[in-house]
């Protein structure tokens, strides 16, 4: 079976830390998304990384394919930026699917 | 920028009922997706469709049936609710053939099964 798996499960910041979010993938992918879904709202796509370094605003993804993993950098955090953080891989099985992890649930407190 | 609306919002139904989730998007995609997200879970592929009256089986389509009859539109069928099933029912979409193609997702349907 396919599968994502995401570390840590959940994280507490205060304003102003960094984290590092990782996600390791049960097989070679030539895909990698992440996404961000505030409590309640919708699952919106942050950054597509299949490979190197990718960085949008305070976010920086590194991906290492002959590793299989990848990991989102929060630089800085905001209280806005709790919620949870998901990673996801293509399905090997052809077609365009993609495959999710469980997710990291980010809390940041003043 | 285009949206993609999913009704309704909430759905509660009873054991053994039929029930339909529609989803709609205008930003003209291709690719249409069901996912199922259940906490602790993640999200899991029911089904999803590369173009009209496509239908390709995800991980989780048994119990399920879809429809795209439209370009813009993907429902989504529970043929048979189970008994306190709850979970949320999430639709995407993304524009092409490529798998590089960023998703686009929907609020959801809350699903609870009385």
């Amino acid at each position: 079976e396919q599968q994502v798996q995401q570390s840590p499960a959940s994280l507490v910041l205060q304003e102003g830390e960094n984290a590092e979010l990782q996600c390791s993938f049960s097989i070679f992918t030539n895909q990698v998304q992440w996404f961000y879904q505030r409590p309640g709202g919708r699952l919106v796509s942050l950054l597509y990384n299949p490979s190197g370094t990718k960085q949008s605003g305070r976010l920086t993804s590194t991906t290492v394919i002959k590793e299989r993993r990848s990991s989102l950098h929060i630089s800085s955090s905001q209280i806005t930026d709790s919620g949870t953080y998901l990673c996801a891989m293509e399905s090997d099985q052809g077609g365009r699917a993609l495959i999710f992890g469980t997710g990291t649930t980010v809390s940041v407190s003043p | 920028g285009g949206i993609i609306t999913q009704t309704p919002k909430f759905l509660i139904g009873q054991e053994g009922q039929k029930l339909t989730l529609k989803c709609q998007q205008n930003f003209n995609h291709d690719t249409m997706y069901w996912y199922r997200q259940d906490s602790g879970k993640g999200l899991r592929l029911i089904y999803y469709s590369i173009t009209e009256n496509d239908l390709q089986k995800g991980d989780l389509s048994e119990g399920y049936d879809a429809s795209r009859e439209k370009k813009s539109s993907f429902s989504l069928t529970v043929t048979s609710a189970q008994k306190n099933e709850m979970a949320v029912f999430l639709c995407a979409s993304s524009m092409g053939g490529l798998p590089n193609e960023r998703l686009f997702f929907g609020h959801g349907t809350k699903l609870s099964v009385l």
